[in-house]
């Protein structure tokens, strides 16, 4: 089975700091997306990528950005993290399209 | 606009109560619709993919149909082991559009 594992299960940061949300996957999938889940509003799409390198932004992408150096990683970046950004991200992987999307176990992030 | 919309937001079910999780949508010429299942702390996992109106999949006790403009989810004679949020989600091109879900509680 294809595997996502998600670095940390929880975070607490601070607001104005930088953070790193890591995302791996084993399977060799060429899709990659990030995901928030909040109460009452669902998984939003953040940014996805189809490829090394490349990026596309999602629905909400603002106060976000993503970094793909290699193919099995795809990490999310808060370049200065905000109280509303407090939620639970996922991240997601698939063979092409939206067949074999996978999910990592999800990150809760806390800003303060 | 909303693309998929999921109801009831909560649904509370006796052991053995079946009923139903209904998910409409708005996008034109679909091109799959997908049920998954989440547990709290965890990220959803894939129960079906529906494609066409008419279609129908089967596991255990769930139930997933299609029409042209909804799908519902028929969970018979549920257990306390099938209480989880179910999200309904439809692809549109390049990334999966997820419904905001409907949270099952099972009490025996």
């Amino acid at each position: 089975d294809v595997k996502v594992t998600q670095s940390s299960r929880y975070l607490v940061k601070r607001t104005g700091e930088k953070v790193f949300l890591e995302c791996v996957q084993d399977m060799d999938h060429e899709n990659m997306f990030w995901y928030r889940q909040d109460p009452g509003l669902g998984l939003r799409l953040i940014y996805f990528s189809y490829d090394v390198k490349m990026k596309e932004k999602g629905d909400i992408p603002e106060g976000y950005s993503v970094s793909r150096e290699k193919k099995e990683r795809f990490s999310l970046i808060l370049e200065s993290a905000s109280t509303n950004q407090t939620s639970m991200y996922l991240c997601a992987s698939s063979l092409g399209g939206p067949f074999g999307y996978t999910f990592g176990s999800g990150t809760r992030l806390t800003v303060v | 606009e909303d693309q998929v919309t999921q109801s009831p937001e909560a649904l509370r079910l006796q052991e053995g109560e079946s009923s139903s999780l209904n998910c409409s949508y708005t996008v034109s010429g679909l091109r799959g619709l997908f049920w998954y299942r989440q547990d709290p702390g965890k990220g959803p996992e894939f129960l079906f993919t529906l494609y066409s109106a008419g279609e129908e999949k089967e596991k255990e006790r769930l139930k997933a149909t299609l029409t042209k403009k909804e799908s519902f989810l028929h969970i018979t004679a549920p257990k306390p082991e099938d209480s989880a949020t179910y999200l309904c989600a439809v692809w549109e091109g390049t990334a999966l559009i997820f419904g905001k879900g409907t949270t099952l509680s099972v009490s025996s």
